[in-house]
């Protein structure tokens, strides 16, 4: 069974550049959800879909961020305008919504760097 | 959900068990004990959790004291390959998929 995929791995951009981020999530799972990781810490939830709706954005600065899963299969994450306080890893994590256990699989993240 | 206070780090020689206690005294009846952890610049893992009873699988095991506001992580035979920050959270069965992580605490296994 293929993982939960990322991408890019890696991405390094200017200050008040935009940048992008997709996920496709493992087969079936109809539950998704991006994180927010910073250096030494552990991960923050950005949103979580339930098929393609966002249930849970509370956390989300919608200000410069937005993120869509238009057919609720992969999801793409957006910054726009970037900053330098957005440098941090980006997770993708999905996970079955019936008789789901609470286990979440994650992808390896995409690694921003904000110059 | 309830909170959960983990050491910063630990050592735990290769071969060895290496025990990762988690203090959540102020865990409700109906809060699940989870443990991930993660690996350097991999995504967290699930590993375990429970409610009350010990559990055991082929990654570790869990114990939960009786009185629920403790419980230890056991990787019974650490390897180099365990060195990761291990996730303690505290979560109620209505809340599922809302994990928080907090800090977690580094193991490094030592050859």
């Amino acid at each position: 069974e293929a993982g939960v995929v990322q991408s890019p791995r890696y991405k390094i951009i200017e200050k008040k550049q935009p940048v992008a981020f997709w996920c496709n999530p493992i087969s079936g799972h109809n539950t998704l959800y991006w994180y927010l990781q910073n250096l030494g810490q552990g991960p923050e939830l950005l949103i979580r879909y339930e098929n393609e709706e966002a249930v849970d954005d509370s956390q989300l600065p919608k200000d410069r961020f937005s993120a869509e899963r238009l057919k609720g299969v992969d999801s793409t994450l957006k910054i726009q305008p970037a900053e330098l306080g957005d440098s941090a890893v980006y997770l993708c994590a999905s996970s079955r919504s019936a008789g789901d256990t609470g286990e979440l699989f994650f992808g390896e993240g995409s690694r921003l760097t904000v110059l | 959900d309830a909170k959960t206070t983990q050491p910063t780090s630990m050592d735990c020689a290769e071969g060895r068990a290496a025990n990762l206690p988690c203090n959540h005294s102020t865990i409700s009846g109906n809060e699940y004990v989870y443990w991930y952890r993660q690996i350097h610049s991999q995504g967290p893992q699930y590993i375990i959790h429970g409610l009350k009873n010990n559990e055991t699988n082929e990654m570790a095991s869990l114990i939960i004291t009786e009185d629920r506001k403790s419980s230890t992580l056991i990787l019974p035979h650490a390897t180099l390959r365990d060195t990761a920050v291990y996730y303690c959270i505290g979560i109620s069965s209505g809340s599922a998929r809302q994990l928080t992580f907090g800090s977690g605490t580094q193991l490094t296994v030592l050859p």
